[in-house]
């Protein structure tokens, strides 16, 4: 079975330029989750769906970033423009939604952003 | 008070002995609760997860869960190497899909001395 795909995984930017961030979960799986992880910390959760639907995206900073699913599958994040806070490692994560699973989730390697 | 808080590390263990990592929370409805593995470089994994009061064992690793005292812990029995790795606790603030809140700790690094 094939995990979660993100990519770019190495992406260098300069500020003030966007970037965009791809996912695709694993099959079945109709949770997606985006987090962003800064060095020394847990991930953080930024937003996530349930199929085509954002349940969550109260810790999305609205002003710059965005993300879609639009066929309850893959999904992007983008961010406009990019500030050099944003250097971190975006991670897309998946899992089931039923019940007590859906805290069950499964990685994908992350994208390095660095912005400069 | 962060809402889940675990001792950032290192902790330091010799090798075959058992590591003890812990970890608190604060919500008291949370319903579930996970380890993660993050080896540095990689993303997160996860190697156990605990729904009750008491413990859960699978392999060489038992999950410890108390929710009148809001702790949960991972105990690595027989430490190796391969073992050192950053640990993340992970806390289910919801029951249900629609109301599930996933959050993380901050991790502790385990270090496992040959």
């Amino acid at each position: 079975e094939a995990g979660v795909v993100q990519s770019p995984r190495y992406k260098i930017i300069e500020k003030k330029q966007p970037v965009a961030f791809w996912c695709n979960p694993i099959s079945g799986h109709n949770t997606l989750y985006w987090y962003l992880q800064n060095l020394g910390q847990g991930p953080e959760l930024l937003i996530r769906y349930e199929n085509e639907e954002a349940v969550d995206d109260s810790q999305l900073p609205k002003d710059r970033f965005s993300a879609e699913r639009l066929k309850g599958v893959d999904s992007t994040l983008k961010i406009q423009p990019a500030e050099l806070g944003d250097s971190a490692v975006y991670l897309c994560a998946s899992s089931l939604s039923a019940g007590d699973r859906v805290g069950e989730q499964y990685f994908g390697p992350g994208t390095r952003l660095t912005v400069t | 008070q962060k809402e889940v808080e675990q001792n950032s590390g290192p902790l330091s263990v010799p090798e075959g002995a058992i590591a003890s990592l812990n970890c608190t929370y604060s919500d008291r409805g949370s319903q579930s609760f996970f380890w993660y593995r993050q080896y540095s470089g990689k993303s997160p994994e996860l190697i156990m997860f605990i729904y009750s009061n008491g413990d859960k064992e699978d392999g060489r690793f038992t999950a410890q869960l108390n929710k009148a005292s809001q702790y949960v812990s991972l105990l690595i029995r027989d430490s190796q190497p391969s073992d050192s790795a950053t640990y993340l606790c992970a806390v289910n603030q919801g029951w249900y899909s629609s109301a599930s809140k996933i959050i993380f700790g901050s991790g502790t690094r385990l270090s496992i001395r040959p």
